[in-house]
Formats: structure tokens, C-alpha cells, sequence
């Protein structure tokens, strides 16, 4: 499992109200990523990070934030969250030899 | 533009019959290309990675740069291999070098 742990597993919120998903790695690695995947779309990378507080965007950036202030926690922000945003998150890493490990995900719900 | 592209949603075998996911892909150099397989609402797993050319769990994939392919093959299907499964590519821009493209995904559904 590559030491990537997510949360929360699950949440169920409003529209209109902020969202903190974290990802949590053991591994030190310096390139995470958060993607959401939805049916029909696969996975869309949504940001980036390529060391502490160094991040950029993905595909589908729009409504979300990142932060990243220390090697192990990745954080994704939904600032007010709408239903479009109902999905399943995967946080990765990228290990030595390039290849990305996942977290479990969240399934997040927005009402 | 890099882009990964998965024909089928949806492949239906018989248990024992061969399978072949497709995966085309749109690239300009060398790619790097990746299966991964997810099991029903699990976390996606590395399968395998063309520059590695192993064999996991009898699936095996070959580069075809000349069709720009990489489809993924099983000579005997099993149940247990009844899972989405995603082909990517790994981007070589240098503003995203690293980052994966996904397909969209072919759900493999194995039939006793």
C-alpha cells in the first residue's frame, strides 16, 4: 500500500459548505497528486505537488485548493463545495521508479 | 495533445477464454505507459509497466509504437480477474513531467 493512508473514508456535506480531505505518506516521497474519478471520466488529476508547499494544477483544478506544508500531508480543500464535486478522490504518490501508488480514496458526497 | 484512449467501457468473457483490453495512445517521443486494475471500490494497483516487460498475474502488454498501442492480454481469463482496469500514460512535458494521463477505463466482467 505504499504507507498512504486518506481522510476521512467518507463524508457526506452541503452545498455550499468547505471540505478538507487529507492524504497522509510514510514513504518521504516528494511527488503527490490528487485525481477524483468519476464514471465515464476515469481519473482527472485535479492538483499537484512537487515538494512542501510547491504545487501546481491539474485538468480539472477548478473549485479546488491544495496545501502542502510538510513531505507527508497533501491536503485538497473544496472552498464551498457544490455537487459537481460529488466523487470518488484518490490522493498518489510517486515512487523511485516513477510509478504512482494510491491511497484507499474518499467518497465524498455533496448534497 | 497526449491523450489516452480505451474503446470498450465494458468487455464480457467466458472463464477460460483469452481477453484483450485495448489501449491506444496519442504521444510525441518515447512513452512511458502503465495498466492499472482496480477491484470493485478498492484502490487502484499498479499492473504492469511496459519498461519493466513482466508478466503479473498472466497479463502481459506489449508497446506497439508503430499502432501507438499497448494492449493488455490474458490468455485464460478468470473470474477473480473481474475488475476495471485503466491504461496511462506518463506525461514528458517539463511542466508535467510525471503526471499520468488516464483512459477512461474498461470494466472486465468474467463469466463462470
Amino acid at each position: 500500500d505504499a504507507g498512504i493512508t486518506q481522510s476521512p473514508r467518507h463524508k457526506v456535506t452541503e452545498t455550499g459548505t468547505p471540505v478538507t480531505l487529507r492524504c497522509h505518506q510514510t514513504e518521504n516521497h516528494r511527488y503527490m497528486y490528487w485525481y477524483r474519478q468519476d464514471p465515464g471520466h476515469g481519473l482527472r488529476l485535479i492538483h499537484y505537488s512537487y515538494g512542501v508547499k510547491d504545487t501546481d494544477k491539474g485538468e480539472v483544478s477548478d473549485g479546488y485548493s491544495v496545501s502542502r506544508s510538510k513531505t507527508e500531508d497533501f491536503l485538497l480543500t473544496l472552498e464551498s463545495a457544490t455537487s459537481s464535486q460529488t466523487s470518488v478522490y484518490f490522493c498518489a504518490i510517486r515512487g523511485n521508479t516513477d510509478t504512482q501508488y494510491f491511497g484507499p480514496g474518499t467518497r465524498l458526497t455533496v448534497l | 495533445a497526449q491523450r489516452v484512449t480505451q474503446p470498450e467501457k465494458l468487455l464480457s468473457v467466458f472463464k477460460g477464454a483469452p481477453v484483450e483490453l485495448k489501449c491506444n495512445y496519442s504521444y510525441s517521443g518515447s512513452p512511458e505507459l502503465f495498466w492499472y486494475v482496480q477491484y470493485s471500490r478498492q484502490r487502484l494497483q499498479l499492473l504492469l509497466r511496459h519498461i519493466s516487460r513482466e508478466s503479473i498475474k498472466g497479463f502481459t502488454a506489449d508497446l506497439n509504437k508503430g499502432e501507438t498501442s499497448f494492449h493488455l492480454k490474458k490468455p485464460f481469463a478468470q473470474e477473480e480477474d473481474s475488475a476495471m482496469y485503466y491504461c496511462a500514460l506518463s506525461g514528458q512535458s517539463k511542466r508535467s513531467q510525471g503526471n499520468l494521463i488516464f483512459g477512461k477505463g474498461t470494466k472486465l466482467s468474467v463469466k463462470p
